[in-house]
């Protein structure tokens, strides 16, 4: 079965401070890695897509990274509308299932 | 830019009784998805429907959930019954392939009573 761990579970940031999100993962074939933002009551939406070990991804203060156990979302000089839950997904297996398995999240906080 | 378009946006309902929620798909894409969230809990996948059947489904996806694609663009999740249980948001998504991005859409907010 599928797993997916994201540290920590809150973090807050200093407007400026960069930091780091983790999400640790234990797969059958990983398929992709995916990074999603929620803001409250919305739906995930879609920020990176990671699919091998080594890759890399940017979206502006944004940073995505895979290891072939984990990945790192870098976040370099956060402003206070980066505040949000980061979620991260795995698509794994080799039945040609497409379903996401996702981490609880991490709640970010970016204060002036 | 294209988006998933879900309705309502929130529903109340009683016990027992049976709610249908909607969705339209991104036009162009060809899987579409239901999850949940229950309240402080992580994202859970339900279904996946694609060629007009359920392509993989989770075990909280039982007797009482059904989908449906009634037309070419709205794709819908029945719960029969429902339960105090069943109170969550619930998410539709849609793929334009496999291995690609998931996107969702705002969610309906249902809460039974």
């Amino acid at each position: 079965e599928d797993q997916v761990t994201q540290s920590p579970e809150a973090l807050r940031l200093q407007e400026g401070e960069s930091s780091s999100l983790n999400c640790s993962y234990t797969v059958s074939g990983l398929r992709g890695l995916f990074w999603y933002r929620q803001d409250p009551g919305k739906g995930p939406e879609f920020l990176f897509t990671l699919y091998s070990a080594g890759e890399e991804k940017e979206k502006e203060r944004l940073k995505a990274t895979l290891t072939k156990k984990e990945s790192f979302l870098h976040i370099t000089a956060p402003k206070p509308e980066d505040s949000a839950t980061y979620l991260c997904a795995v698509q794994g297996g080799t039945g040609g299932g497409n379903k996401l398995t996702f981490g609880t999240g991490t709640q970010l906080k970016v204060e002036l | 830019e294209p988006e998933v378009t879900q309705t309502p946006s929130h529903q109340v309902t009683q016990m027992g009784q049976e709610v249908i929620l909607r969705c339209v798909p991104i036009s162009n894409h060809l899987y579409f998805y239901w999850y949940r969230q229950i309240l402080g809990q992580k994202v859970e996948f339900l279904v996946s429907f694609y060629n007009n059947e359920i392509s993989e489904k989770s075990e909280i996806f039982d007797d009482q959930f059904s989908v449906e694609r009634p037309d070419g663009s709205n794709f819908t999740l029945k719960i029969r019954s429902t339960k105090l249980e069943d109170s969550a948001m619930y998410f539709c998504a849609s793929t334009r392939g496999q291995n690609t991005e998931a996107f969702f859409g705002q969610g309906t907010r249902l809460t039974v009573v």
